[in-house]
């Protein structure tokens, strides 16, 4: 069975802290997404990577860094959290180009106090 | 710029009736993508659809997409409360996937 694994489910930060959210695949997809879901808003791409080392913005890449030095892994960096991250955020992956969808993680709820 | 709208954004409907939602984007786009999430949990594909005029179904549910017109539907078909969920639409352009803000659906026993 395909599987995307976030790191923790939730996460309470304080302001200015560097925090990291990783997320492994076990399917070998190429692409990897980051997105935050906020309520109203949906789901708003960060950042992607649909190679090893590489890495696109989204629509919101403001205050996030992204880091894929594996193909299995991507990791969202927060270089210094703010309130006005906290969010629900969720990973996918998906083969490159592919007709078949994205795969999601269980999402990792992070606050930053 | 790849923009995704949907339509309405929440929807409150009675059991045993039928419903639409719209899902509108702004450039062409080679894939076009529907999924579901209920409350606390992640994301579930429902269907992907890649072609003009495709149209998929499954249960209550069916999806279409017109690449002319850069529309796709989600049809609802005699409600039940178990598809009380929030539908979103998803689309695809190279490698990139945009969605829409969602559809919140209630269904009303």
């Amino acid at each position: 069975d395909v599987k995307v694994t976030q790191s923790s489910r939730y996460l309470v930060k304080r302001t200015g802290e560097k925090v990291f959210l990783e997320c492994v695949q076990d399917m070998d997809h190429e692409n990897m997404f980051w997105y935050r879901q906020d309520p109203g808003l949906g789901l708003r791409l960060i950042y992607f990577s649909y190679d090893v080392k590489m890495k696109e913005k989204g629509d919101i890449p403001e205050g996030y860094s992204v880091s894929r030095e594996k193909k299995e892994r991507f990791s969202l960096i927060l270089e210094s959290a703010s309130t006005n991250q906290t969010s629900m955020y969720l990973c996918a992956s998906s083969f490159s180009n592919s007709n078949q969808p994205q795969h999601f993680g269980d999402g990792t709820r992070l606050s930053i106090l | 710029e790849l923009k995704v709208e949907q339509n309405p954004l929440f929807l409150s409907m009675q059991e045993g009736k039928n419903y639409t939602i719209y899902c509108n984007y702004s450039t062409t786009s080679d894939r076009l993508y529907w999924y579901r999430q209920d409350p606390g949990k992640s994301l579930e594909s429902l269907f992907v659809l890649l072609s003009n005029g495709a149209v998929k179904q499954e249960g209550r549910l069916m999806a279409s997409l017109d690449t002319k017109a850069r529309l796709s539907t989600l049809h609802i078909t005699a409600a039940v409360h178990d598809l009380s969920a929030t539908y979103f639409c998803a689309v695809g352009k190279d490698d990139k996937i945009i969605f829409g803000k969602g559809t919140r659906l209630h269904i009303l026993p």
